[in-house]
């Protein structure tokens, strides 16, 4: 079955660095896009960036463009989040999500991973 | 980009009720809208996309309509599973925008 778990949320301070991971399985990573999507506390979903199957194309939201950098590792199934210049807003639970078609353009997304929490504070 | 607006933003009713949320786009997106249900502290399940079509597994209770800038999810009879929250998202293009959110409580 489709497993989706990230991995390398914490706290951090404002301007500083982090990495996040997801790592998934039960599916044919390589032909599917992915996308992460965050929500901070008692708020609702934002969508924060997506990769296509390959990684040749990339898309952000306009809050975290030219901050963040999605990327991909297909032959060990993962993928990135790069946070750089974080911010007190970017404190949210983040979650991977997988298109629901292969090789498609825009789409929705048909599993979730459980998320991870990013704090940003001083 | 493109603006997605629900209403109501919260929605207080009985099991058994049938209810209807409402999502508004700020340009046409075709039919190209899914609905998700999140409960708290799990992760989004997608319930119906193209606007109309049920997501298999998801129960008949569940319908969509709508297309262009206007689209409803109803819960024909509410279940006490069904207390939870519901997102609107378009995917017309990017960057894909989702609506503010429904809480559904029990009144």
């Amino acid at each position: 079955q489709v497993q989706l778990v990230e991995s390398g949320g914490g706290v951090v301070q404002p301007g500083r660095s982090l990495r996040l991971s997801c790592a998934a399985s039960g599916f044919t990573f390589t032909s599917f896009g992915m996308n992460w999507v965050r929500q901070a506390p008692g708020m609702g979903l934002e969508w924060v960036a997506r990769i296509s199957y390959d990684g040749s194309d990339k898309y952000y939201a306009d809050s975290v463009r030219g901050r963040f950098s999605i990327s991909r590792d297909n032959p060990t199934n993962t993928l990135y989040l790069q946070m750089n210049s974080l911010r007190d807003d970017d404190t949210a639970v983040y979650y991977c999500a997988k298109d629901v078609s292969p090789y498609s353009g825009s789409t929705f997304q048909d599993y979730w991973g459980q998320g991870t929490l990013v704090s940003v504070s001083s | 980009d493109i603006q997605m607006t629900q209403s109501p933003s919260t929605l207080s009713a009985y099991v058994g009720d049938r209810v209807a949320i409402t999502c508004r786009a700020s340009q046409s997106i075709t039919n190209y809208l899914a609905w998700y249900q999140q409960k708290p502290g799990k992760a989004p399940k997608v319930l119906i996309y193209r606007a109309s079509t049920l997501e298999s597994g998801v129960p008949s209770r569940f319908s969509g309509s709508g297309s262009g800038t206007e689209f409803t999810l109803t819960i024909s009879s509410l279940q006490p599973d069904d207390f939870a929250s519901y997102y609107c998202q378009q995917y017309n293009s990017y960057p894909l925008t989702f609506g503010p959110g429904t809480k559904v409580d029990i009144k």
